[in-house]
């Protein structure tokens, strides 16, 4: 089924480790994203491509960085994982970024103890 | 982005008719209002889209008045399953270089 694919589901990590979160879609979108939610929060925007090469920050980017590795793939990375980044990831992408078109990916639930 | 307010959360019986009312008080000319929803552990998903007066999909109703400062997300007849939490937004439906930028949402949930 066509849509955004989101690996791993669920991670544990130390404070301190690194890791990171993939993302991949196969609509041949443009746009791709990041956000987290926290517990009773709405998403909040980490960072964004809205095109092939391109990258940009988001509400919170501290603590993060992104890769648009091609079209289909937008990697998250946390090179020094803190408590503070327990939160559910999610992955979307978007043809040209228009409001009702945004497809979201299932999540990611990260741990950071 | 035009800032939205929206309750925190609803509560309703199954088979009730839902309407969560979204304040936008600086709604610009080019702004359109959309919706989305999210089931616990998903991702949102778009459900409907309006700029004036209403619209009607297989989903949902959205009623917009003339001044366009507020709108009403109608869910007709829920069930158990459109227990989720529904956002608000309001911005150029067109802009490619301004992504969508969530609030809190309304938490609606439907009791038996």
């Amino acid at each position: 089924n066509a849509g955004v694919t989101q690996t791993p589901k669920f991670q544990v990590l130390k404070t301190g480790q690194s890791m990171t979160l993939q993302c991949a879609q196969d609509m041949n979108h443009n746009s791709m994203y990041w956000y987290r939610q926290d517990p009773g929060m709405g998403l909040r925007l980490i960072y964004y491509s809205a095109s092939e090469g391109t990258t940009d920050k988001g509400e919170v980017p501290n603590g993060y960085n992104v890769s648009r590795l091609n079209k289909r793939e937008f990697s998250l990375r946390l090179e020094s994982a803190a408590p503070s980044q327990t939160s559910v990831y999610f992955c979307a992408s978007s043809e040209r970024g228009e409001y009702y078109g945004y497809t979201f990916g299932s999540g990611t639930r990260l741990t950071v103890v | 982005l035009a800032k939205t307010t929206q309750p925190i959360s609803m509560d309703s019986y199954e088979g009730q008719e839902v309407n969560i009312t979204c304040s936008h008080n600086n709604i610009a000319t080019n702004d359109y209002i959309t919706w989305y929803q999210q089931f616990p552990s998903q991702g949102p998903r778009f459900i409907i889209q309006g700029y004036k007066t209403k619209v009607t999909n297989e989903v949902a109703s959205l009623f917009i008045p003339a001044d366009r400062k507020s709108s009403t997300l109608s869910l007709p007849r829920v069930s158990l399953s459109d227990t989720a939490v529904y956002y608000c937004l309001v911005g150029d439906h067109n802009s490619g270089n301004t992504p969508l930028v969530f609030g809190k949402g309304t938490r609606l949930s439907v009791i038996a």
